[in-house]
């Protein structure tokens, strides 16, 4: 099956510098790949995701960077402010037609951004 | 209902007593996931549903655990003769094909287990 690396496990940025954390997968069709903000005590939610026969997305402070040869991807988050603290999850997926595949899941990464 | 509702939102049982989760998806989604999150853990996969296919278990970490879902609908959690190691927050999550959203996942609020 698929195995999703996430790095790094940590990460302390100061307010208004960038932040990138990186994640590596397996599985060559995998073709789906969400981001996940989880704040303490919440319910994880998307907050960007791209899919295969894309390079780059970008949403104004964030961006996602996919690389298929290597089986990488990366988020980016600009200009980073307090609120972003938070514990952040890739992961890779396999849709083929109508059937969503299995969600694997990195193990996280807790970006703490200091004022 | 507008999201994925989970039931109860917090459970506190005794050790060897047997507890069921509920996870209300969204309606018209097939895919069904569900996730045990230990404090300050990441995301343990569970059990994974799919229309009518059969599901992967292939993350139910005992026989002591046990899913079911009916159809597109509802689905249970079962974990028999709880132990304190169950103790976690349970997370259902559900996804479907939306031409607006694409195929994103939504998190129900999870189920707070502490087996005491």
């Amino acid at each position: 099956g698929e195995n999703v690396e996430q790095h790094p496990s940590t990460l302390s940025v100061q307010e208004g510098d960038s932040a990138v954390i990186k994640c590596t997968y397996s599985d060559s069709a995998s073709n789906y790949f969400p981001w996940y903000k989880q704040e303490l005590g919440k319910r994880p939610q998307l907050i960007i995701d791209i899919r295969s026969n894309v390079g780059e997305k970008k949403d104004q402070r964030i961006a996602v960077t996919l690389n298929k040869t290597a089986k990488h991807f990366s988020l980016h988050i600009t200009e980073t402010q307090p609120e972003d603290s938070a514990v952040y999850f890739c992961a890779a997926s396999i849709r083929r037609g109508s059937t969503l595949g299995r969600l694997y899941f990195g193990r996280g990464t807790q970006l703490t951004v200091w004022p | 209902g507008a999201g994925v509702s989970q039931s109860p939102s917090n459970k506190v049982t005794e050790k060897g007593k047997d507890v069921e989760l509920r996870c209300d998806p969204i309606s018209g989604h097939t895919a069904l996931y569900w996730y045990r999150q230990r404090l300050g853990q990441g995301l343990e996969f569970l059990i994974y549903f799919q229309g009518n296919s059969a599901p992967d278990k292939s993350g139910l970490p005992s026989d002591r655990f046990s899913a079911e879902r009916t159809g597109e609908s509802v689905s249970t959690l079962t974990i028999q003769r709880t132990q304190q190691e169950d103790s976690a927050v349970y997370l259902c999550a559900s996804r479907g094909l939306d031409p607006f959203r694409g195929t994103e996942a939504f998190f129900g609020q999870g189920t707070r287990l502490t087996v005491v």
